[in-house]
């Protein structure tokens, strides 16, 4: 079945350092890919989405690239700030013919920006 | 309300008791879904409702899971004989339409005891 795998955390940073977290996924259709964030003391909130191959999906400075050849969708911070500390979750949603919008996601990695 | 709201947002029940989770999604969202989280790991799907139907129930680990939407607007995710093993985070999310963005509430946290 449909799957996604993240890179484990914790992942802990110093303020304005480059930010990766890995991201692959398994499915057999087309999917949609996100990443959801989830702060501290709230609920899952989406940060961004790509909805096909080579898609950039960009929000709050993040960004991800929908990699088709290599199954990924990577996220990425060109500078990250204290207010970032969170757990990311990557997940995806198969677009087949049911589209129901359910979403199957990755671990979780936390994230921890030190000042 | 403004976001979908989720209650209570603890629970502390006795092993083999029944409970009940409610979820209040956003107003207009005919389209609603249950997940479980366990600690250190990311929501896993339990079931999909689109207006009062079930409309893909098939991540409901055994039938002690049931949920109803009887109106199409306000769930229930009833858990009956709980077992500690149920203790997690219970999600529920909505979106206006399948497919479309899915806005999370605060979760239920439940522990078996």
């Amino acid at each position: 079945g449909d799957s996604v795998t993240q890179m484990e955390g914790p992942v802990t940073l110093s303020e304005e350092a480059f930010l990766t977290i890995n991201c692959t996924y398994t499915a057999t259709g087309y999917p949609s890919l996100f990443w959801y964030v989830q702060y501290p003391g709230e609920g899952l909130q989406l940060l961004l989405k790509a909805t096909k191959a080579d898609d950039k999906g960009s929000n709050k400075g993040f960004e991800a690239t929908y990699r088709k050849e290599t199954t990924s969708f990577h996220l990425e911070k060109g500078s990250v700030q204290v207010s970032d500390s969170a757990v990311y979750f990557c997940a995806l949603s198969d677009e087949g013919s049911s589209n129901t919008g359910k979403l199957i996601f990755g671990q979780g990695t936390t994230l921890q920006v030190k000042p | 309300g403004a976001g979908v709201s989720q209650t209570p947002s603890n629970k502390v029940t006795e092993k083999g008791k029944y409970v009940e989770l409610r979820c209040d999604p956003i107003s207009g969202h005919t389209a609603l879904y249950w997940y479980r989280q366990s600690l250190g790991q990311g929501p896993e799907f339990l079931i999909y409702f689109q207006g009062t139907g079930a409309a893909d129930d098939s991540g409901l680990p055994n039938d002690r899971f049931f949920a109803v939407r009887p109106e199409g607007s306000v769930s229930t995710l009833k858990i009956q004989r709980t077992e500690r093993g149920d203790s997690a985070m219970y999600l529920c999310a909505s979106s206006i339409d399948r497919g479309t963005e899915a806005f999370f509430g605060q979760g239920t946290r439940l522990t078996v005891v």
